[in-house]
């Protein structure tokens, strides 16, 4: 099946700092990559959806100049969390579209000091 | 807000069938129900989905309704390995570019030996 991969898994900052999670699909294109955020014992939130080069669309309540979604290539979608601060703590989740299926990344784990 | 309905918790014995249910009353004709689960710390696994027909894979069955207001997502033999959240979604999509998957609460489900 599918596979899409993220780096880091698991990654600490201090705050102030900024912070980039890769997303990729290993064995397919993707036009469309999702990005998700999710709390502890909570369920997934969409943050933004990614077409290969245009802008994301934001969710409402998410600010885009403070996570930056990059989508240059139909493999790889970058989202920076930019002066990162203790309540940017979490699990984001990314996914890729391959002909209307979507396929999720392991996730990574995000949390600032 | 998600367009599912599912019991917060189940659980069952570890060899027996688990049957989790789903209500998803306001769903229209070219909505899919799709189910994933996601086992701690990871992302969301993908399992199966349906329009209308019962279907059928390796991991499990979807039973839909005639009139499509409900389904149940059957693990015929479950295992420890199966204890997650359990997220019935609607969506358009089954090889359409579909929307992002909205996920609600989902239900845990907690196998025991």
């Amino acid at each position: 099946g599918a596979v899409v991969s993220q780096h880091p898994s698991r990654v600490i900052c201090k705050s102030g700092t900024s912070v980039k999670i890769e997303c990729r699909s290993l064995d397919f294109q993707a036009t469309t990559m999702f990005w998700y955020r999710q709390f502890p014992k909570k369920s997934l939130m969409l943050m933004a959806t990614s077409n290969e080069g245009s802008k994301a669309t934001y969710e409402q309540g998410v600010e885009k100049d403070k996570f930056l979604i990059n989508h240059a290539s139909l493999t790889l979608s970058t989202l920076t969390v930019t002066s990162a601060h203790p309540e940017d703590s979490s699990f984001y989740i990314c996914s890729a579209q391959n002909t209307g299926e979507q396929y999720f990344g392991p996730g990574t784990r995000l949390t600032v000091t | 807000d998600a367009k599912t309905t599912q019991p917060p918790s189940m659980d069952c014995a570890e060899g027996r069938a688990a049957n989790l249910p789903c209500n998803h009353s306001t769903i229209s004709g070219n909505e899919y129900v799709y189910w994933y689960r996601q086992i701690h710390s990871q992302g969301p696994q993908y399992i199966i989905h349906g329009l209308k027909n019962n279907e059928t894979n390796e991991m499990a069955s979807l039973i839909i309704t005639e009139d499509r207001k409900s389904s149940t997502l059957i693990l015929p033999h479950a295992t420890l390995r199966d204890t997650a959240v359990y997220y019935c979604i609607v969506r358009v999509g089954g090889g359409q570019a579909g929307t992002a998957l909205i996920f609600g609460k989902g239900t845990t489900l907690s196998v025991s030996s």
